[in-house]
């Protein structure tokens, strides 16, 4: 089975500041990866398909990166709704889900 | 617009089934295939497996293979998860969503979320 390891596995960053979240695939996937955030409480959210594609309606200061293994998200600038748990998705396969980063907004 | 919404918590004792429901509006129900999701309290998310509607053909993720079973009734544009044998890790909130992708898999749109509790 596909494995998929999100790191760091909870993160804490300022308004404004540009991070990046990691997603690493146990097996080439291609560029097949989704992104999603969920708040507490709430369904997820589709982010980012196909490894680098923004969903309609998702801020444009959400990107996404990477194939093969090694995928990144990145967010440009902080806001105070990004305060959520980011999920990586492999969609080549198993549709398995990394553990998931947590982000707080100092 | 998009809507998915699904039936109300559930309370189950161990060894009991439960059935889930995810009633779809504002597209054509049968254009797109119905996942389905779980998430077990301060967990991550789970992939259970997905139906075709338009068909009925399904596919499960290996861990639920022979336990659960996702129908639909076009009819009333209704998607359906079954879950038998309950446990009581099987206390999870459960979502549908719908996926929007072609040739790969998105889930665009989801449900409100169901819990399930199982309990003694």
């Amino acid at each position: 089975d596909i494995q998929m390891t999100q790191s760091p596995s909870s993160l804490s960053a300022s308004l404004g500041d540009r991070v990046s979240l990691t997603c690493r695939a146990s097996q080439n996937i291609g560029n097949n990866l989704n992104w999603y955030q969920q708040r507490p409480g709430k369904a997820p959210k589709l982010l980012i398909f196909v490894a680098s594609s923004l969903q309609s309606g998702a801020p444009s200061r959400f990107s996404g990166s990477g194939s093969g293994t090694d995928f990144t998200l990145t967010i440009s600038s902080l806001q105070p709704e990004d305060s959520a748990t980011y999920y990586c998705q492999d969609s080549y396969n198993t549709l398995t889900f990394g553990q998931g980063t947590r982000l707080q907004i100092e | 617009q998009v809507q998915l919404v699904q039936s109300g918590a559930e309370v189950k004792k161990p060894g009991a089934s439960v059935k889930v429901s995810c009633k779809a509006s504002g597209y054509t129900f049968t254009g797109y295939h119905m996942h389905w999701v779980r998430q077990a309290p301060g967990q991550g998310l789970e992939w259970m497996g997905w139906i075709n509607p338009n068909n009925g053909g399904t596919k499960y993720a290996q861990k639920f293979q022979g336990r659960v079973t996702m129908t639909r009734d076009t009819s009333i544009s209704t998607a359906y998860m079954e879950m038998d044998n309950l446990k009581s890790d099987d206390t999870a909130v459960y979502y549908c969503a719908r996926d929007v992708c072609s040739g790969t898999y998105c889930l665009d749109y989801w449900g409100q979320g169901t819990l399930v509790t199982i309990s003694s």
